[in-house]
């Protein structure tokens, strides 16, 4: 299974930049597909899909989310933070059965 | 609008079998892949298997020997049965929509089971 690794937790202030990073165990691209997909899930809800393959914003999600990365090294950058974006952030892939996802990374205030 | 909804028993004894119906709505469950995912308390997400919209299924090698997905598409309706619990099948239990090979775009509420004599 290919295995995806992420920071536990980050801690970022109000209005600042978060950088959340995921590493795959292996490439997670297809050519110039990148497989590599990013969910929010706030305390108590159920995870919402934020980016899909590396880089498409899925509907309704705020411009400030953005996504990047190619081949095993991916990056969700929320740009300003706001006090909505506390949550947990899990990067998954689905370039082999079954997807994994990653640990997750808590975005805490500073 | 889209929607998934999970419900089973929250409780369920050691050795015993969950069971978990999806309902959804919005969307067919011969258009759509349907997944089981499910998350440990204060842990992360595991993918468990899939219903295709063919009526297919797939599985996590994990959990292949305890686990079986089917459906009722006349009832918009997919099924979950996992045997031979224990403590550690303790968390919620996500049924997803597939809106794109493996990209789940829809999400139920979740389904709390705890398994406990």
């Amino acid at each position: 299974d290919i295995v995806l690794t992420q920071s536990p937790v980050l801690a970022v202030s109000l209005g600042q930049r978060a950088t959340i990073s995921c590493r795959a165990s292996q490439s997670v691209s297809i050519s110039s597909i990148n497989l590599m997909h990013w969910y929010q899930q706030k305390p108590g809800q159920q995870p919402k899909l934020l980016i899909y393959r590396a880089s498409n914003l899925a509907s309704g999600i705020p411009a400030r989310f953005s996504g990047s990365g190619s081949g095993t090294d991916f990056t969700l950058t929320i740009d300003p933070v706001q006090a909505d974006d506390i949550a947990a952030y899990y990067c998954q892939q689905s370039r082999e059965s079954p997807p994994t996802f990653g640990g997750g990374t808590k975005l805490e205030l500073k | 609008q889209v929607q998934l909804k999970e419900s089973g028993p929250g409780l369920v004894q050691p050795s015993q079998t969950l069971s978990l119906t999806c309902t959804v709505s919005g969307f067919s469950l011969t258009s759509y892949n349907v997944h089981w995912v499910r998350q440990p308390p204060g842990k992360g997400l595991e993918w468990m298997g899939r219903m295709r919209y063919n009526g297919d299924t797939s599985y996590n090698s994990a959990l292949k020997s305890r686990l079986s997905i089917s459906r009722d598409t006349s009832k918009n309706q997919v099924f979950l049965k996992m045997n031979s619990l224990q403590t550690d099948d303790t968390g919620t239990y996500y049924c997803t929509r597939d809106g794109s090979p493996y990209v789940m775009d829809a999400w139920g509420q979740g389904a709390s089971v705890t398994v406990s004599s």
